[in-house]
């Protein structure tokens, strides 16, 4: 019954290597969003997917992917990690079409570490 | 450039307190403004969002008061419990669109017994 959900938890790994990070939202949103919150618990988006549209924060390194094989699930692929990616990395879901206007339904996160 | 900056950075207060949390922002245009709670190891729930209009707006015992023409917003809360015990981010949209909305680093509070 969770609303956002993400798997996995928690994700220890090599440095270069590739991982992805799966989200699903069972509220039957149209807007999701990946954002990365750091050590100092800064939040930042990285993504919003809308209708198969994809709005990409101009920082994120193209690294970053996400997929989205329907419209309950977005998925984050990392390529090529690197120490710099260590962080918490949160799924959430909005019932808006439009990017910014209501409120937001974040999974559980997922703390990723770079070894 | 746009900003959202809120004050203090922590906060420790003893059950049963009230507090207040402030958010200032420079973000223009205004489309909307939210504060979340975010307790350890959890994702942000929402505790409120205002519009332009909204001066004021109530989520039991968390109360958010905005005022557009200064850009402050303050997060009250009232009779603290353990459970307060998070961070409280706030968050400004400045229209539609993912690069649009500008976080606040949060405020720490902690309530002890």
């Amino acid at each position: 019954d969770t609303a956002v959900s993400q798997t996995p938890k928690y994700l220890v790994t090599q440095m270069g290597n590739d991982k992805s990070i799966k989200c699903e939202q069972n509220l039957g949103h149209d807007t999701m969003y990946w954002y990365k919150q750091d050590s100092k618990k800064f939040l930042k988006i990285m993504f919003s997917y809308n209708n198969k549209e994809l709005i990409i924060n101009e920082t994120v390194p193209n690294r970053f992917s996400p997929k989205s094989p329907d419209k309950a699930h977005l998925n984050l692929h990392i390529n090529s990690l690197e120490l710099g990616d260590s962080a918490v990395y949160f799924c959430a879901s909005s019932q808006d079409r439009m990017v910014g206007l209501g409120e937001q339904f974040f999974g559980p996160g997922t703390r990723l570490t770079v070894l | 450039k746009n900003q959202v900056e809120q004050s203090p950075q922590s906060l420790i207060i003893l059950e049963g307190k009230n507090c207040t949390l402030q958010c200032n922002y420079t973000v223009s245009p205004f489309s909307n403004l939210r504060w979340y709670k975010q307790d350890t190891g959890r994702g942000p729930v929402s505790l409120t969002i205002m519009t332009f209009s909204e001066n004021t707006k109530s989520n039991g015992r968390y109360t958010a008061t905005l005022d557009a023409d200064t850009k402050q917003s303050s997060l009250h809360i009232t009779a603290s419990q353990l459970s307060d015990s998070a961070s409280y981010i706030c968050v400004v949209s400045a229209g539609t669109g993912a690069n649009n909305l500008f976080f606040g680093t949060g405020t720490r509070l902690t309530v002890i017994p």
